[in-house]
């Protein structure tokens, strides 16, 4: 069964504190790899996808790293409206190209 | 428009009732997309639509959810005989094509509460 495995769930950190949010994922073929940000009573709000092993996307204070198992998404210097839940995806080469697969996300707080 | 509209943002219904949500989405993005998210968990997939057709309905959970998109822009989410545990955030988003290289643009969702 295809599924996305997010850690920490909850993660806080004072500004400018570098660290890394976790993304495990079992697929039956990877097409490809996606990072979400979503805000309190808002819809995600898409940061980047990756699609190999090796591939990384950076965007501002974050990059995105892919390997076979997992995604890796950096936090450089985090600022208080880095602030929000991370939500990771895959979707599968089986499966339609709308459906993804989304994990439980990672509730990032940033304190000034 | 500038972005993706649901309409409504916030609809409480009774047990049993019918309901329909509504999405507007990005002018002349061909694919629209639905997804359900419970409380603390990350969006469900439901209905992918291609143009006016469902390319993809394998979401949905039983027969009373069914979706339309008869111009091939808004799209409807029809629940009948809402039970309780279908009050989730219900989220529609769409993208130029069926290509998800860009990502998805989602609306803000409705909050569907059944009592």
């Amino acid at each position: 069964e295809d599924q996305v495995t997010q850690s920490p769930e909850a993660l806080r950190l004072q500004e400018g504190e570098s660290s890394s949010l976790n993304c495990s994922y079992t697929v039956s073929g990877l097409r490809g790899l996606f990072w979400y940000r979503q805000d309190p009573g808002k819809g995600p709000e898409f940061l980047f996808t990756l699609y190999s092993a090796g591939e990384e996307k950076e965007k501002e204070r974050l990059k995105a790293t892919l390997t076979k198992k997992e995604s890796f998404l950096h936090i450089t210097a985090p600022k208080p409206e880095d602030s929000a839940t991370y939500l990771c995806a895959v979707q599968a080469k089986g499966g339609s190209q709308g459906n993804l697969i989304f994990g439980k996300g990672t509730k990032l707080s940033v304190k000034p | 428009g500038a972005g993706v509209s649901q309409t409504p943002s916030n609809k409480v219904t009774e047990k049993g009732k019918y309901v329909e949500l509504r999405c507007d989405p990005i002018s002349g993005h061909t694919a629209l997309y639905w997804y359900r998210q419970s409380l603390g968990q990350g969006p469900e997939f439901l209905i992918y639509f291609q143009g006016t057709g469902a390319a993809d309905d394998s979401g949905l959970p039983n027969d009373r959810f069914f979706a339309v998109r008869p111009e091939g822009s808004v799209s409807t989410l029809k629940i009948q005989r809402t039970e309780r545990g279908d009050s989730a955030v219900y989220l529609c988003a769409s993208s130029p094509t069926g290509d998800s290289i860009y990502g998805y643009t989602f609306g803000s969702g409705t909050r569907l509460t059944v009592v």
